[in-house]
């Protein structure tokens, strides 16, 4: 069975740092593409950020980008989601998820609170 | 990056078919073809419903069609059904390996 689970969200002050885990199983990992989406509570998907199979292209959306990275670990079939200088305003439920554009398949979502 | 634009809701008796538009620019979803259209239940992660416009994954009922138009896209479920009530959302690929999202539009089935 394909799944992707998520782990390390949490509440964290403005400024500060967490990294999230997304433990991929049942594929191939280090065949796709990979990327995280996040969705802020009552609100819509909003894409992150992806990452090529072999960890050698990466992309951001603005609001994150020199804030957020993104990396991968094919030998454990993990990716990540290293956020610094966290805000309020990225305060949501985060995705791990599996493709380049068309997203096949969902974790069930880790999430982060960033509040004073 | 801004969002692709959805109406924010739309409706329709069981048995009837319902098309949600999805409105971009030339530089994201009139210029390209990878658009996908994802179903989310409340409390649950998206389902991939189309892809590359008018494609569906193994699975999804053909019930669930897709279309594009310059740069509005369309997805249309037919034969609506109590469980097709659920948030659609919209994708696309904007360039340089960046993708945004709609608004989202909630489905009510009357």
């Amino acid at each position: 069975e394909v799944q992707l689970v998520e782990s390390g969200g949490g509440l964290v002050q403005p400024g500060g740092s967490l990294r999230l885990s997304c433990a991929a199983s049942g594929f191939t990992f280090n065949s796709y593409w990979m990327s995280w989406v996040r969705q802020a509570a009552g609100k819509g998907l909003e894409w992150v950020a992806n990452i090529k199979s072999d960890g050698g292209e990466k992309y951001y959306v603005d609001s994150v980008k020199g804030r957020f990275t993104i990396s991968r670990d094919n030998a454990r079939n993990s990716l990540y989601l290293q956020m610094d200088s966290l805000r309020a305003e990225d305060t949501a439920l985060y995705y791990c998820a599996r493709g380049y554009g068309a997203y096949y398949t969902w974790g069930q979502g880790t999430l982060v609170t960033v509040s004073s | 990056q801004s969002a692709l634009t959805q109406p924010p809701s739309a409706s329709g008796s069981p048995g009837q078919s319902v098309t949600i538009s999805c409105t971009g620019a030339s530089s994201d979803l009139g210029g390209y073809n990878s658009v996908s259209w994802y179903q989310q239940h409340p409390g649950k992660a998206p389902k991939l419903m189309i892809y590359e416009v008018n494609k569906r994954p193994s699975g999804v009922p053909d019930r669930f069609s897709g279309s594009k138009s310059g740069s509005t896209a369309s997805l249309t479920v037919s034969g609506l059904q109590a469980e097709d009530e659920a948030d659609y959302y919209c994708s696309s690929y904007t360039g340089s390996s960046n993708f945004v999202f709609g608004g989202g539009t909630k489905l009510t089935v009357l």
